[in-house]
């Protein structure tokens, strides 16, 4: 069965970077765009963007280009999301969400279980 | 902006109807915005629950069923019961970027 494992919850100081990891399983890493949505405490989900596996090709959201940065390993079948200069309000639950692409549909299919990054002092 | 609009929550008696909403601001959402149903509880991954306006996904109960209403899409559960008691989000395609719904918490009582 698909799924997305991602990595633990991580506590960073303001302007430090943090790291996650989506491990994939269940199906053909290199078939289905990766992508990175968080949910911040009290606040609506938010897109960042997204990998292509089989490329490395990237896509940022507007408002956190220059500060994230989606890489992947293909012989680990696992992608990973960097946030630099860190400030409080990055805060927030990280999720890596798979998409499926077809004639009729577009969406997120499988998620990971989410990973909490903490930016405090 | 583009704020994707949702009761923030519902109500509802086990065993009856409810339907939720997704509306766009500015805008109407239409099914060229692909909108998708999530059904979230704390601490667990979200789970597809309709895809592409009206498709269910696959080991979803019958009794969710998506739409449009108007210049909404809607999400419809029918015979409530208390497991679907939870948090339900929409996020439409928007071509180049996705966008998110607040979400809508039901409660089933």
């Amino acid at each position: 069965q698909v799924q997305l494992v991602q990595s633990g919850a991580e506590v960073k100081k303001p302007g430090a970077s943090v790291k996650v990891s989506c491990k994939a399983s269940g199906y053909i890493f290199t078939s289905y765009a990766i992508h990175w949505v968080r949910q911040a405490p009290g606040q609506r989900r938010e897109w960042l963007g997204w990998i292509i596996p089989s490329n490395g090709n990237t896509k940022y959201s507007q408002r956190f280009k220059g500060r994230v940065t989606f890489t992947r390993d293909t012989s680990a079948s696992t992608t990973y999301m960097e946030l630099s200069s860190l400030r409080s309000e990055d805060t927030a639950i990280y999720y890596c969400a798979r998409v499926t692409v077809d004639v009729t549909a577009i969406f997120f299919d499988f998620w990971g279980q989410g990973t909490l990054v903490t930016v405090s002092s | 902006q583009t704020v994707v609009t949702q009761e923030p929550s519902f109500s509802v008696s086990p065993g009856g109807t409810v339907t939720l909403t997704c509306g766009l601001n500015p805008g109407s959402v239409s099914t060229n915005y692909y909108p998708t149903w999530y059904q979230q509880t704390p601490g667990q991954a979200p789970r597809t629950l309709i895809y592409s306006t009206n498709s269910r996904s696959s080991g979803v109960p019958d009794r969710f069923s998506g739409s449009i209403l108007g210049n909404k899409a809607a999400l419809t559960i029918t015979g409530a019961q208390a497991d679907d008691e939870s948090e339900y989000f929409c996020v439409l395609y928007m071509g180049a970027f996705w966008v998110f719904g607040g979400g809508t918490n039901l409660t089933v009582l």
